[in-house]
Order: C-alpha cells, then sequence, then structure tokens
C-alpha cells in the first residue's frame, strides 16, 4: 500500500465546476499536510497547507480528517488555469512524502 | 523569486558518461537538502537527504555509488549520476527545508533538471 494515495483521474470538469479531490495517508505520526501544485515540466508549488480545523483560500477549501488519515481539497468556481497535476503531501520530521497527484483538466 | 536553484535546468548525454547536478539555496543556509526524481506521469519520490557535513541518507532502492552526492557548503548540494544509462533518464529535483509558518518548516524546490541519457 503506497503511504499516499490519490486517484490519478484525469477529472475533465468545464469551467466554473466545483470538483473535489481526496487523499489518504498510511503514517499515523504524520504532522502536517500540504497541497501542492505542479504544472507539466515544472516543480511542485505549494498550493495551501491543511490545518484539521479545515482552511480556505479563496476558491480553494482543504480539510483534514486526522482519525480517517483523509485530506481533501475542494476548487469552486473553476478556471482554465486551474488545469495542472494536484499533489497531496504528507510530512513527518523533515521528510515530505508525495502522492502520486490528481490531474485536473478544466475546460471551456 | 526563486529561493532554490538548480543548474543546468536541461542536459542531454551519451550512455556512458557522469551528470552533475547542482542545487544552490538563494539567500538562506540549507544543512539538509532533499533530492528527488520523477518519472513521466509519476510522483516525486525521494531518492537521498544531503547533510552538510556528513554523508548522504539514501533511499531504500538507491545505489549510493550510481548517485554521488555532495553538500559541499551550506548552499550547495550536488548530484552526479555516475554512468548514466537511459533508463537514468527523468526529472531531478531538489529542495530544502527553511524556517516557516507555524505548520513549521516550508519546503522549497528548484525548478529541477531535466535529464536525458542517449
Amino acid at each position: 500500500r503506497k503511504e499516499v494515495e490519490q486517484d490519478p483521474g484525469p477529472f475533465n470538469v468545464p469551467e466554473g465546476a466545483t470538483v473535489a479531490f481526496n487523499c489518504t495517508y498510511s503514517n499515523s505520526a504524520s504532522q502536517s499536510f500540504f497541497w501542492y501544485r505542479q504544472d507539466c515540466r515544472k516543480e511542485p508549488k505549494l498550493l495551501m497547507s491543511v490545518y484539521s480545523s479545515g482552511n480556505e483560500d479563496g476558491r480553494f477549501t482543504a480539510q483534514l480528517n486526522r482519525a480517517s488519515q483523509y485530506i481533501s481539497l475542494l476548487i469552486r468556481d473553476s478556471k482554465l488555469s486551474d488545469s495542472a497535476t494536484y499533489l497531496c503531501v504528507v510530512k513527518a520530521g523533515n521528510m515530505l512524502t508525495f502522492g502520486g497527484g490528481t490531474r485536473l483538466m478544466v475546460k471551456p | 523569486g526563486a529561493v532554490v536553484s538548480q543548474h543546468p535546468s536541461w542536459v542531454i548525454c551519451k550512455s556512458g558518461t557522469s551528470v552533475k547536478i547542482e542545487c544552490r539555496s538563494l539567500d538562506f543556509q540549507a544543512t539538509t537538502m532533499f533530492w528527488y526524481r520523477q518519472f513521466p506521469k509519476q510522483s516525486l519520490m525521494l531518492m537521498a537527504t544531503s547533510n552538510e557535513g556528513s554523508k548522504a541518507t539514501y533511499e531504500q532502492g538507491v545505489e549510493k555509488d550510481k548517485f554521488l552526492i555532495n553538500h559541499a557548503s551550506l548552499t550547495l548540494s550536488t548530484l552526479t549520476v555516475t554512468s548514466a544509462h537511459p533508463e537514468d533518464s527523468s526529472f531531478y529535483i531538489c529542495s530544502a527545508p527553511t524556517k516557516g509558518r507555524p505548520q513549521g518548516y516550508e519546503q522549497y524546490f528548484g525548478p529541477g533538471t531535466r535529464l536525458t541519457v542517449t
């Protein structure tokens, strides 16, 4: 079983749609959680941290359920520019473990 | 602006040659740096942890004699792919942690080096 699991997609959605990604992790000692965005042939860039209380940044909402070891990302009002691969990332100590990524394609 | 740089950004080499990739932290010191590899349509896989002043720590399945890591200073780590083969063709990315917000250490990623071995 992978340490961090994601549905690889792709998720094909029209502009303006709401889309949700899920992620599960196996290491119960994980301390911090993130969503990164990676564009084709580029390095990952931090999208947002994920807090137990849930947090929102504009059109993006992240949720964490420690008991279920489950993380989610909701994107509202999708834009064409949201097309990318979204990586669920879990940190234990100083090390990051990446999920396989979920590919999102937003179409006009 | 970028806080971690990598050089070169793109390299093509012949099978059997060695390639050195540099990772530099800009304006901050990094006693630890991480080297990742990403094959097409796959996620980043940690190869090794580079430690300034001591030996690198390699992940299971990564050959330390093939992927030589040298953390020469507090701002520079190098990864040398020795006797490269076509199956080593990949996207190599380094990262460096630095103190960040309440969640702890932020990780800054370099722009990556795309290696193609012919």
